[in-house]
């Protein structure tokens, strides 16, 4: 693909449903990162993936939160029991690895998340 | 207090200004600075990526980086109304964790 895709593009639900956010990285990127943004605000950090493996989990927000990577290609954020304060953008970026540096980051259009 | 703060904003510039940006970081352990540019409603795309102290050009725009003072800035020279948009700092650590800076939204002026 020509970039990272995000799906969906937006997601409105209500509180205490549970959530998932698919991201599709460039081709041949190991490292795939997960951000939320709030509103006029910076990238906040979740989660990142070298391979299928994640080094850090310490951003993700709280246990209702969890991701996963399969075949060093896809990656799924799941929010259980939503809650109104995880209304935000959830933002993948991939890159091709830790190798010598995280490398040119890619993102994706994010997915908007409304939690009503 | 913050791992990484920026310079709120927002700045209002006149076309062709020189236009300059800031941030201050705690973590000794960042070892790469990267600063990002967004526009409304999308992902921020890569403007400058270095790893060490001192100037990194790269046509209008000139990143520099202090390790010892724990600033990096970014420069604009001639700023166009394009280059109107919000401009993101990150670190990243050996181990991969990044931390971005809040923003500083930029608007330049005809």
């Amino acid at each position: 693909g020509a970039g990272v895709s995000q799906s969906p593009s937006n997601k409105v639900t209500e509180k205490g449903k549970d959530v998932e956010l698919r991201c599709d990285p460039i081709s041949g990127h190991t490292a795939l990162y997960w951000y939320r943004q709030s509103l006029g605000q910076g990238l906040e950090f979740l989660i990142y993936f070298q391979g299928n493996s994640a080094p850090d989990k310490s951003g993700l927000p709280s246990d209702r939160f969890s991701a996963e990577r399969t075949g060093g290609s896809v990656s799924t954020l799941t929010i259980q029991r939503t809650q109104q304060e995880d209304s935000a953008v959830y933002l993948c970026a991939s890159s091709l690895g830790l190798a010598g540096g995280p490398g040119e980051q890619f993102f994706g259009p994010g997915t908007r998340l409304t939690v009503l | 207090q913050k791992e990484v703060e920026q310079d709120p904003g927002p700045l209002s510039v006149p076309e062709g200004a020189i236009v300059s940006l800031n941030c201050t970081y705690s973590n000794s352990a960042f070892q790469y600075f990267m600063w990002y540019r967004q526009y409304s409603r999308k992902g921020p795309e890569l403007l400058m990526y270095t790893y060490s102290s001192g100037n990194k050009e790269d046509g209008r725009f000139t990143a520099q980086v202090d390790k010892s003072s724990k600033y990096i800035s970014l420069f604009i020279r001639d700023s166009q109304p394009s280059d109107s948009a919000t401009y993101l700092c990150a670190m990243f650590t050996n181990a991969g964790k990044s931390t971005f800076g809040d923003g500083t939204t930029l608007t330049v002026k005809p």
